[in-house]
């Protein structure tokens, strides 16, 4: 069984520029969703997807998009990157249903400049 | 506006001793409460939940205790081991809907010293 894995692991972007992270879901899971993850904060929801659908979207802006593909992987993508977008962004897999528990990988370390 | 809160962004324990991790929430739509560690470099690992129909859960040396009245979840760790060292982070989600999410709290970092 493959846990989440993520790519890239680090990444360094220019303001204005377009971002696109990619993300794996575990073996089995139906369900992705993104975090983002602050310098000192916790994660902060960013939206999720079931059966390629976006399915529940937390308090970000349209330049925040994502995509899941028929093998339950994920892009997440950000446009006109800002300077606040420097942050920890967490992918997490699931199976849909009750209390589901996520599994994270280990993240894309994105730095805009 | 911090629905789930975690006031003490750092706790030191000696090894063997007992660690206590405190959340308090605002949301009264919660009803289920989960506590995950990350490692440096690592993705948060789930460690335990709790239900809000239940008032503590125990999964070996992790038991975490729920107080509706209060919005209160604590998480203890017995005894604990410098393996134990990492950023704990408290999660709550609501009632069961389309797309539903988890609110962490900031974080607490524990330290077990040897």
């Amino acid at each position: 069984e493959t846990g989440v894995t993520q790519s890239p692991t680090h990444l360094i972007k220019t303001r204005g520029q377009q971002v696109t992270l990619r993300c794996s879901s575990q073996s089995g899971h139906n369900t992705v969703s993104w975090y983002q993850q602050a310098l000192g904060q916790g994660p902060q929801f960013i939206f999720q997807y079931y059966r390629e659908e976006e399915n529940g979207r937390g308090n970000f802006p349209p330049r925040f998009s994502g995509l899941q593909f028929p093998n339950y992987s994920s892009e997440l993508n950000v446009n006109a990157l800002e300077l606040d977008d420097s942050a920890l962004y967490l992918c997490a897999s699931s199976l849909q249903g009750p209390n589901e528990k996520l599994f994270f990988g280990s993240g894309t370390q994105l730095s805009v400049l | 506006d911090q629905q789930v809160k975690q006031n003490s962004p750092s706790l030191s324990v000696q090894e063997g001793r007992i660690s206590i991790l405190n959340c308090d929430y605002t949301n009264s739509m919660f009803d289920y409460f989960l506590w995950y560690k990350k490692y440096p470099a690592e993705g948060p690992t789930f460690l335990i939940s709790i239900s809000s129909i239940k008032d503590k859960n125990e999964d070996g040396r992790f038991t975490v205790f729920l107080n509706k009245s209060a919005k209160h979840l604590s998480l203890h760790i017995v005894p604990s081991q410098p393996g134990d060292s990492a950023v704990y982070f408290c999660a709550a989600e609501g009632s069961k809907s389309s797309g539903d999410k988890l609110t962490f709290g900031t974080g607490t970092r524990l330290a077990v010293r040897p």
